[in-house]
């Protein structure tokens, strides 16, 4: 089932913050972040497992709470390169891991 | 830095037409994935590969859609008859394990059924 993610969109200018949620009705093993700019292929950002262990990308960090079925995104000081779609992927827990991702959330960071 | 490749990188097509995708993954990755992606959608996965075998497809449409990864390398999605609800990005990734690590997309296929 696929994960929601909160909120659509988003607009901010350099140098704000914002947070992306993704959120699923399923027990979660993983979560995976990817950013999508126009025109081209998602990009990995950031892979957090259950148990605490957390992979990550840039200055970007995120948050996996295994009991909520939740993750969140966390974007500090925007830059304008950080502007893109953001996707999260997730896994069920057990047998073999077969990837869903939301539908996205749209991030525009202006001047 | 190695790279997913995809050809080609645009397909126009009339409807009821064949249409083939080749994916070349990193080499030594053994999970590759197929994805359709609507504009405005995420990525919906039509079909895993574990080296050789599927691990899943069941969110391909079998009547029309055909996929195979022959020899574990290299992969082929194949449409046919193409239908216009088709047309979308047709996106290849692969990764070395499929629950820890990160996929690495290739640029994508944009086909446009007409």
């Amino acid at each position: 089932q696929q994960p929601v993610q909160s909120p659509q969109a988003v607009i901010l200018r350099e140098g704000e913050d914002a947070v992306i949620n993704c959120s699923s009705s399923k027990a979660l093993y993983s979560v995976h972040w990817y950013r999508q700019k126009h025109g081209e292929a998602p990009v990995f950002l950031m892979i957090l497992l259950k148990g605490g262990e957390q992979k990550g990308h840039e200055k970007i960090s995120a948050s996996f709470n295994e009991k909520k079925q939740q993750s969140s995104l966390y974007l500090t000081a925007s830059q304008l390169s950080y502007s893109g779609t953001y996707f999260c992927g997730t896994g069920r827990s057990g047998g073999s891991y077969i990837p869903t991702f939301g539908r996205g959330t749209s991030l525009i960071v202006h001047p | 830095e190695a790279e997913v490749a995809q050809s080609p990188r645009y397909k126009i097509t009339e409807k009821s037409q064949a249409v083939a995708f080749w994916c070349d993954p990193i080499s030594g990755h053994a999970t590759l994935y197929w994805y359709r992606q609507i504009l405005g959608q995420g990525p919906e996965l039509l079909v895993q590969f574990q080296d050789e075998s599927v691990v899943d497809d069941s969110q391909l449409p079998k009547d029309r859609f055909s996929a195979e990864r022959l020899k574990g390398v290299d992969s082929t999605l194949k449409i046919q008859p193409a239908e216009l609800g088709d047309s979308a990005m047709y996106l290849c990734a692969s990764s070395l394990r499929a629950r820890l690590d990160e996929q690495f997309f290739g640029p994508g296929t944009r086909l446009t059924v007409l």
